[in-house]
């Protein structure tokens, strides 16, 4: 158990550029989750998968956000056009699909949009 | 909509206190709550999980207690230690949904300093 994997560490990006970010996942747990942390606040749900299908997503995922677990195994994370106000860390997490089985998170990706 | 505050946003103890993190929520139908430890700059540590049906969970030093009805739960910390410093957070996972969506408080900065 090699725990969550997330990649890159640090992005850093100008205004108006795609960036895209990957998280491999603890390899037998079949749900992943995107979430967004700002400094100071806990973090906020973006969106679900159960093996290869996105079941849910926030509202804070904008039109300009897309994510994608092709193969039910790593998932992307893909803002196009980004803006000042996505600068967060953004974190991976993953859980086996028993309803109580608990979440466990990455490193995280911090994304500073100048 | 599941709001989670926790209580105090910071807190500051020597060495070997013991001492009481607390955490509420305003929807107290939840499936579980998961208390998680976050070191500056890095993801987070599921520390306890207490379902719904539970009362307290122990790990170690640490004890998380729920009271579901009045919406509460506390995280205990015993003969609290430097390596404790952190960000504790709690988070609910509210019933009725298989997607595993958590709903964060805001965490709690300790300090313990020796």
């Amino acid at each position: 158990d090699t725990g969550v994997s997330q990649d890159p560490r640090h992005k850093i990006t100008k205004r108006g550029q795609n960036v895209t970010f990957r998280c491999d996942p603890i390899s037998e747990h079949n749900r992943l989750y995107w979430y967004r942390q700002t400094l100071g606040q806990g973090p906020e749900f973006l969106t679900y998968f159960q093996n290869e299908a996105q079941l849910e997503k926030s509202r804070l995922l904008s039109d300009r956000f897309s994510a994608e677990r092709p193969k039910g195994s790593f998932s992307t994370l893909e803002i196009q056009r980004t803006e000042q106000g996505d600068s967060a860390m953004y974190l991976c997490a993953s859980s086996e699909s028993s309803y109580n089985s608990p979440l466990h998170f990455g490193n995280g990706t911090r994304l500073t949009v100048t | 909509k599941q709001e989670v505050t926790q209580i105090p946003a910071a807190l500051s103890v020597p060495e070997g206190e013991n001492l009481v993190l607390n955490c509420s929520f305003t929807d107290s139908a939840i499936y579980n709550l998961q208390w998680f430890r976050q070191d500056p700059g890095k993801g987070l540590t599921s520390l306890l999980l207490i379902q719904s049906s539970q009362r307290e969970q122990t790990s170690g030093r640490l004890n998380a207690s729920l009271d579901k009805s009045s919406g509460r739960s506390t995280l205990y910390i015993a003969a609290s230690q430097p390596g404790d410093s952190a960000t504790y957070l709690c988070a609910v996972k509210a019933g009725g949904t298989s997607y595993g969506k958590l709903t964060f408080g805001q965490g709690t900065i300790l300090t313990v300093h020796p």
